[in-house]
């Protein structure tokens, strides 16, 4: 079964600080990575996906992220951030073929202060 | 604009009732999907739905069951409900069983006294 980690459960960066929030998952086939977000008060919305081809992918928001696949990684970056992206981040993982059960991380909560 | 919608917002049940809880895919998209999420954590897969087949299951319960209607629109029912399964209840739609990502719902908040 596939599993996913997110080494930063709470994070507080300035405005205009660079962003990288790690994400690891552990599964031996193909499989397609996701990063959602969630806004205070609203529900999770998608940020950026990666299905193949270019491993680095940009997402809405100037957010990207970059597969590695010898390190099972998929990490989010964003090169300044805004007190507007306040929001806890979940890094998902979902195995390909026949059906899309996506696993989900325990997320980050990310605080941005003016 | 006709997102995912679902219903109710929030409820509050005793121990040992029934919940059923509803949920509209966008137009179009024929898979549903219902996760969980407790406080604290990411959601956890319960069960997916595609042209009205069960397509996956997570590791809950047999108390937990759904189902998926010709509209494509979708019930979550869970029987002899615990404390245990207070938590806000996502579903999510997407246009195949594994394709795009999903486009969430607000979810059902669920309160269990």
């Amino acid at each position: 079964a596939q599993s996913v980690s997110q080494h930063n459960h709470h994070v507080i960066l300035s405005e205009a600080a660079s962003l990288e929030l790690g994400c690891n998952y552990s599964y031996g086939g193909t499989v397609n990575l996701f990063w959602y977000v969630q806004y205070p008060g609203q529900h999770l919305q998608l940020l950026l996906k990666y299905f193949s081809g270019d491993p680095l992918v940009k997402g809405i928001k100037g957010f990207e992220a970059e597969f590695i696949k010898s390190k099972f990684s998929f990490n989010l970056r964003k090169p300044s951030v805004q007190w507007s992206d306040t929001a806890e981040y979940f890094c998902a993982v979902a195995t390909t073929g026949g059906y899309q059960k996506v696993t989900f991380g325990i997320g980050t909560k990310l605080q941005v202060i003016p | 604009d006709a997102g995912v919608t679902q219903s109710p917002t929030h409820l509050i049940k005793t121990r040992g009732q029934h919940v059923t809880l509803r949920c509209s895919p966008i137009s179009g998209h024929k898979s549903v999907s219902w996760y969980q999420q407790v406080l604290g954590q990411g959601p956890q897969f319960i069960f997916q739905y595609y042209e009205k087949e069960e397509r996956g299951r997570g590791n809950f319960p047999d108390r937990f069951s759904a189902r998926q209607f010709p509209n494509y629109s979708s019930e979550l029912n869970v029987n002899a409900l615990l404390l245990g399964d207070s938590a806000l209840y996502l579903c999510a739609s997407s246009l195949g069983p594994g394709e795009d990502g999903y486009t969430f719902g607000s979810g059902t908040r669920l309160t269990v006294v």
